[in-house]
Formats: C-alpha cells, sequence, structure tokens
C-alpha cells in the first residue's frame, strides 16, 4: 500500500539506450513531478504534471519525455542516455495544483549509465 | 546559483540535547519553506513547514524559526533521538503571479544528522 511507487529502484545501462521509469500513486493527488538528485545531492524539479497536463518543464534535455495515461501515473522515458544522467530520480505527487504544496516522494530510482 | 544553501554537510550531536539545522535562501520571492527528512534508499518525508507571514512554527518535537530579514531558517529538535539520524533538506518555493507554486521546491544540498546515544 506504498503511496507513491516507483519501478525499477536500481537501473544500471550502456550509454546510448533508452529506459523508462515508472511511477503511481494512490493518494488521489492531481499533481505529479520528477524530481533529480545529482552527485551534488541537490534536488532539482524536472516536470510537473496537474491532471495529464504539463505544468513545469524545468528546460529538461528533449531527450527526457515525461508522460502521463491518466492522473495517478507519471513515466519518465530517457532516450540515448548519456552518462551525465547517472542520477536518483524521484517520482512525487501533491494534493494541490499550487500554493503551499506538500510534495509526498517514492523511493527513488537510481539509474546508473555505463 | 544555489537559492538555497545549507553550509553544513553534517551536524553530530548527543542524545537528549538540542539539534539545530540551518538554511539560508536568496530568493526573496520564496514565501514557503518546508523541511524534509530522509533515510538512506528512501523518499524525502515531510517534516514541518512555514509561512514567510509566520517566524515560528511548532510541531512536537521540532520547531522551524524563520528570519525573513537574515533570509535564514533553522530548525530545531528536542530533545534529539537517535531515530532522528537522517539527511535533512531544507526547501523553499514562491507563489506566482496567480498564487501558485506548481510545487515547485527549491532544495539545499541536505545536512547529515547523527544522533549518537
Amino acid at each position: 500500500d506504498t503511496a507513491v511507487s516507483q519501478t525499477p529502484k536500481y537501473l544500471v545501462t550502456q550509454m546510448g539506450n533508452d529506459k523508462s521509469i515508472k511511477c503511481e500513486q494512490n493518494l488521489g493527488h492531481d499533481t505529479m513531478y520528477w524530481y533529480k538528485q545529482d552527485s551534488k545531492k541537490f534536488l532539482k524539479i524536472m516536470f510537473s504534471y496537474n491532471n495529464k497536463e504539463l505544468i513545469i518543464n524545468e528546460t529538461v534535455p528533449n531527450r527526457f519525455s515525461p508522460k502521463s495515461p491518466d492522473k495517478a501515473h507519471l513515466n519518465l522515458h530517457i532516450n540515448s542516455l548519456e552518462l551525465g544522467d547517472s542520477a536518483v530520480y524521484f517520482c512525487a505527487s501533491s494534493p494541490k495544483r499550487g500554493g503551499f504544496t506538500e510534495l509526498f516522494f517514492g523511493e527513488g530510482s537510481r539509474l546508473t549509465v555505463l | 546559483d544555489q537559492q538555497v544553501k545549507q553550509n553544513s554537510p553534517s551536524l553530530s550531536v548527543q542524545e537528549g540535547r538540542i539539534s539545530i539545522l540551518n538554511c539560508d535562501y536568496t530568493n526573496s520571492m520564496f514565501d514557503y519553506f518546508l523541511w524534509y527528512k530522509k533515510y538512506p534508499a528512501e523518499g524525502p518525508t515531510f517534516l514541518i513547514s512555514i509561512s514567510s507571514i509566520k517566524d515560528k512554527n511548532e510541531d512536537g518535537r521540532f520547531t522551524v524559526f524563520l528570519n525573513k530579514s537574515a533570509k535564514h531558517l533553522s530548525l530545531h529538535i528536542v530533545p534529539s533521538q537517535p531515530g532522528d539520524s537522517a539527511v535533512y533538506f531544507c526547501a523553499a518555493s514562491a507563489a506566482n503571479a496567480g498564487g501558485t507554486s506548481y510545487g515547485k521546491l527549491t532544495f539545499g544540498q541536505g545536512t547529515i544528522l547523527t544522533v549518537h546515544p
């Protein structure tokens, strides 16, 4: 009964490959996000979707393509993986579109590009 | 250009004593601040928050203080417990003209808190 779940938790792949990370939330929230934690440990927003509509695209390379089939799911597809894509990717959701927003995070997906 | 900074990478405290974690920010548009706690191999979990219209918010053992003029906030944990050992992230958001932040949080790089028994 995990609130925000991501799969896979660990992903090791070669440069140039395409990979996807899936995220599902069972909290009934309207808004979902992808955050990236880089090697310096900063968490930075990548995308925000509200009820399947893209709200935030934080100048992420277009090799990254989020897809929201419904408001409970937000998947992240990455084409032509590069070494610099190695990071921990966190999915999150929130009960409100904005304002004073508390985000609920998944456990993270550690991507290693070799 | 990091708009939220946690200048102490780590903090070590004895059980029962006070833990004080600090956070500085540069963006005067930030109007809501949050603290998240993260255990290894888990996602960050929300701990406590404060609106810019307040200078203090308390929840059990956790108190957050906001000094807007200094662009500084701190998290106090009293008394500290070994189970509090984790990474603590400070985060901030700014509502746009429409009154929404769209959930965009700007995080600091975290402070590792270790509470010794």
